[in-house]
């Protein structure tokens, strides 16, 4: 009965490969994110979805392209892969009319690319 | 361009003292603060919160403190435990901005026994 799940929990692969990162949440919540932890431990937003539609796309290299298939989901599929992409990533959810705009995260994908 | 800064990464505190974890922010924009606790291995979980329009928030052992015109928050426990040995993440969003957070780099803080 896990609310935010995330598989697999940790990838290792090679540079310039394709991988992907699944994000289910059973919390009813309409919006959806992910984040990137970096080596510097700072959480930065990557996307955010609401309602399967795109509201946040920071500066994010295309080769990343998010994929919401319904409220519940969403995939982060990674092309090309680079070093510097190694990084822990986390998916979370909300509820948009939640005032308190909490998130409830993940536990998250260490992603290391050799 | 760091928003919001947790210039201690690590605080150490003895059992039943109180801890006091500190956040700075620069955007003025910032209405809405909360504070994340972090294990090893698990996503950051929601602690508290505050809106711009208080000063004070408390939860049991947890009390937040914003001082808007400084520009900063300070997270409370007291008294502190060995299982509130985590990271500390402050985070800052902006109403009407897609609920984006903003975090700071984090602060461990270890409880000792």
């Amino acid at each position: 009965d896990t609310a935010v799940s995330q598989t697999p929990k940790y990838l290792v692969t090679q540079m310039g490969n394709d991988k992907s990162i699944k994000c289910e949440q059973n919390l009813g919540h309409d919006t959806m994110y992910w984040y990137k932890q970096d080596s510097k431990k700072f959480l930065k937003i990557m996307f955010s979805y609401n309602n399967k539609e795109l509201i946040i796309n920071e500066t994010v290299p295309n080769r990343f392209s998010p994929k919401s298939p319904d409220k519940a989901h969403l995939n982060l599929h990674i092309n090309s892969l680079e070093l510097g992409d190694s990084a822990v990533y986390f998916c979370a959810s909300s509820q948009a009319r939640d005032l308190n705009n909490e998130q409830f995260f993940g536990p998250g994908t260490r992603l290391t690319v050799l | 361009d760091q928003q919001v800064k947790q210039n201690s990464p690590s605080l150490s505190v003895q059992e039943g003292r109180i801890s006091i974890l500190n956040c700075d922010y620069t955007n003025s924009m910032f209405d809405y603060f909360l504070w994340y606790k972090k294990y090893p291995a698990e996503g950051p979980t929601f602690l508290i919160s505050i809106s711009s329009i208080k000063d004070k928030n408390e939860d049991g052992r947890f009390t937040v403190f914003l001082n808007k015109s400084a520009k900063h928050l300070s997270l409370h426990i007291v008294p502190s435990q060995p299982g509130d040995s985590a990271v500390y993440f402050c985070a800052a969003s902006i109403s009407g901005s897609a609920r984006q957070l903003t975090f700071g780099s984090g602060t461990q803080l270890t409880v000792l026994p």
